[in-house]
Formats: C-alpha cells, structure tokens, sequence
C-alpha cells in the first residue's frame, strides 16, 4: 500500500495567514493525489485533485502543487469558513490511502 | 445535480454482516468511465477506502478486508451495495458512498461526489 504522510497533525492559525500543508506519499503517485475539507459532522469535500485542479465553486485561495512524491496545499488568505480537516488521498493505486488528517484550528 | 445517500442499520452485533445501500441520481452506473466507491472513517481517526465498483463490474477491494467485503450493483435501481461480512467493534464508523468520476479522464477527478455518511456502531 502507499502510505501518505501529512505534516502537520494539526497548526493553529488567524484569519488572513497563509496556511500550508504538506503531504508526502511513500512512492511515486504521478499526479494522482486529491486534496479534501472536511468540517466537523459532514462529509468529505473534494477540494483539488491532480494535485493542482481546483474543483468547480472552490475559492481560488486554495491551491495545490507538487510532483512526484511530494506535495502541497496551500491556502492564501484563511477565512473564517476554512477552519476544517484537510485530508489528502493518492489514487494512483489500489487500495486507495488517505493522510492522517491536518486540522486547521483558530489560533 | 449529482447526490447521493447511504442507508442501513445503525447498530449491527459482532460477528454480524453489514448491508449498506448507497443510493444516488445524477448519473447512471451504465455511463462507461464511471464508478462508485465506499470509504469510511471511525471516530476522530482519518478515511480508509473500502471498495470501488466500475460501470463495466470491475470491482477493487482494500486487501486488508478483503474476504470480508462484497460490492454489487443494481443499475437499474441506481443503487451500489456494500456489505461486510463478520462485524467488529472495530468496524464502528461512519461509512460514505462516493462518486468516482470519469476513469478515462486521466486529469480528471476521482471522488467528487459524496453522500452525508452513515454511523454504524458495532456493540452487543
């Protein structure tokens, strides 16, 4: 299985930071890796996927880049309705594999 | 618009079998290119994908319940089952059916869609 290694767990930030989350597969992933929001009591959120493509309605603060193994979301500006879980997620491969989870939390 | 929804019981006993019923308009399981999966998430703990299942019954598994889980489709009904066989503790968790996007698109999304999840609690 590919193992995805997100850092950080969690990182407690102001509105108006720029926010960036790392996310690292154990092997290469080409460019199939999915970014997704997840608010307390909802269902995932899909947010960018092939690494850079952001999803129709999503705010274009958010964005993503990387290659290989090693990739990043960012956010811009943080808002107050981007305080969430973000979850990144290869689909290069079966099984599918998620991150641990980075939660975003009001500092 | 694309939805879905999941249905099932909320509480099943160990060493039972889970039925989980994903529902969903939008699109049709006959549309080459298209796929429905099953992820799920225990309490404060991150996702793990279960199962996927193509328009052309191709059907994957996550080695670690294979043998345990069975994905089918009744396209007619619009509708993707999941069923667990052997039900543990450990299996409590809320359980989502996602839409998997257009497979011959290689810049395309996987799972865009996805339903408000299904909490199933394992307990005697």
């Amino acid at each position: 299985d590919i193992r995805m290694t997100q850092s950080p767990s969690s990182l407690s930030a102001s509105v108006g930071d720029r926010v960036t989350i790392t996310c690292r597969a154990s092997q290469g992933i080409n460019t199939y890796l999915a970014w997704f929001q997840q608010k307390p009591g909802k269902a995932p959120k899909s947010l960018i996927y092939a690494v850079s493509t952001l999803q129709s309605g999503v705010p274009s603060r958010f964005s993503g880049s990387g290659s290989g193994t090693d990739f990043t979301l960012t956010i811009s500006s943080l808002q107050p309705e981007d305080f969430a879980t973000y979850y990144c997620q290869q689909y290069d491969s079966y099984p599918r594999t998620f991150g641990q989870g980075t939660k975003v939390e009001m500092k | 618009q694309i939805t879905l929804k999941e249905s099932g019981p909320t509480v099943v006993k160990p060493t039972e079998t889970l039925t989980l019923t994903c529902t969903f308009s939008g699109f049709s399981l006959r549309s080459k290119g298209v796929g429905v999966g099953w992820i799920r998430q225990p309490p404060g703990k991150t996702l793990e994908w279960l199962a996927l299942i193509y328009w052309d019954d191709r059907k994957f598994y996550s080695p670690s319940l294979e043998g345990r889980v069975t994905i089918t489709k009744d396209t007619s009904k619009n509708q993707v089952v999941l069923a667990m066989t052997n039900m543990d503790p450990v299996d409590t968790a809320t359980y989502y059916c996602a839409h998997r996007a257009d497979y011959y698109n290689p810049r395309g999304p996987e799972f865009d869609y996805w339903g408000q999840g299904t909490l199933v609690t394992v307990s005697s």
